[in-house]
């Protein structure tokens, strides 16, 4: 079983539309919960940290189960430019270094 | 701010022929780490450094050797590449644990033929 996983996707949705992804992770140890944004042929950038309490960022609203292992990214009224792939990343036990999902695509549609 | 730098962007290789990838960063981290990057598996751990003078093996360091040269430096020797290790390779930078989270370079490129 991978550490972290995700629905590989693609979810092809249209401009304005509310889109939410999940993944699981399988350490109930993990400290850290990020969610990275990874553009076609670049380097995954940080999009968010996501907190128990859940947090949101502009558009963006991450949320973390802990009892479940889950951890979700809400994007609403999404743009052309939302279209990337998502990585679910968590930390290792000891925090010494993370461990990432394979991605889900997003494709947002005009 | 130049951040994480890597190079080469771009490499061709013949198997069994060998070369180091190089990674810097210019923020004063503390740790440093290369992934390696397939379709459909995520971005997998080579090795990592917690500080300059340690290195640790990550989820898939057959094949490859490290070196943290000093505290910006961090690179990665594939000593006789072999096919299975054409992959896109990122450096990436934390400040103390990972649970800051990653500043990553633009990655290299690597096509072992």
């Amino acid at each position: 079983r991978k550490e972290v996983e995700q629905d590989p996707g693609p979810f092809n949705v249209p401009e304005g539309a509310t889109v939410a992804f999940n993944c699981t992770y399988s350490n109930s140890a993990s400290q850290s919960f990020f969610w990275y944004r990874q553009d076609c042929r670049k380097e995954p950038k940080l999009l968010m940290s996501v907190y128990s309490s859940g947090n949101e960022d502009g558009r963006f609203t991450a949320q973390l189960n802990r009892a479940s292992q889950y951890i979700s990214l809400l994007i609403r009224d999404s743009k052309l430019s939302d279209s990337a792939t998502y990585l679910c990343v968590v930390s290792s036990e000891y925090g010494n270094k993370l461990v990432f999902g394979a991605g889900t695509i997003l494709r947002v549609k005009s | 701010n130049a951040g994480v730098t890597q190079t080469p962007k771009f490499q061709v290789l013949k198997t069994g022929q060998s070369m180091t990838l190089q990674c810097a960063q210019d923020m004063n981290h503390n740790s440093m780490y290369w992934y390696r990057q397939d379709p459909g598996m995520g971005l997998r751990l080579i090795y990592y450094s917690a500080s300059e003078g340690t290195t640790d093996k990550g989820e898939v360091p057959n094949g490859y050797n490290v070196s943290r040269l000093n505290k910006r430096e961090f690179s990665l020797r594939l000593e006789s590449a072999a096919p299975s290790q054409t992959s896109v390779y990122f450096c990436a930078s934390s400040e103390w644990t990972a649970s800051y989270g990653y500043t990553f370079g633009s990655g290299t490129r690597l096509t072992v033929v």
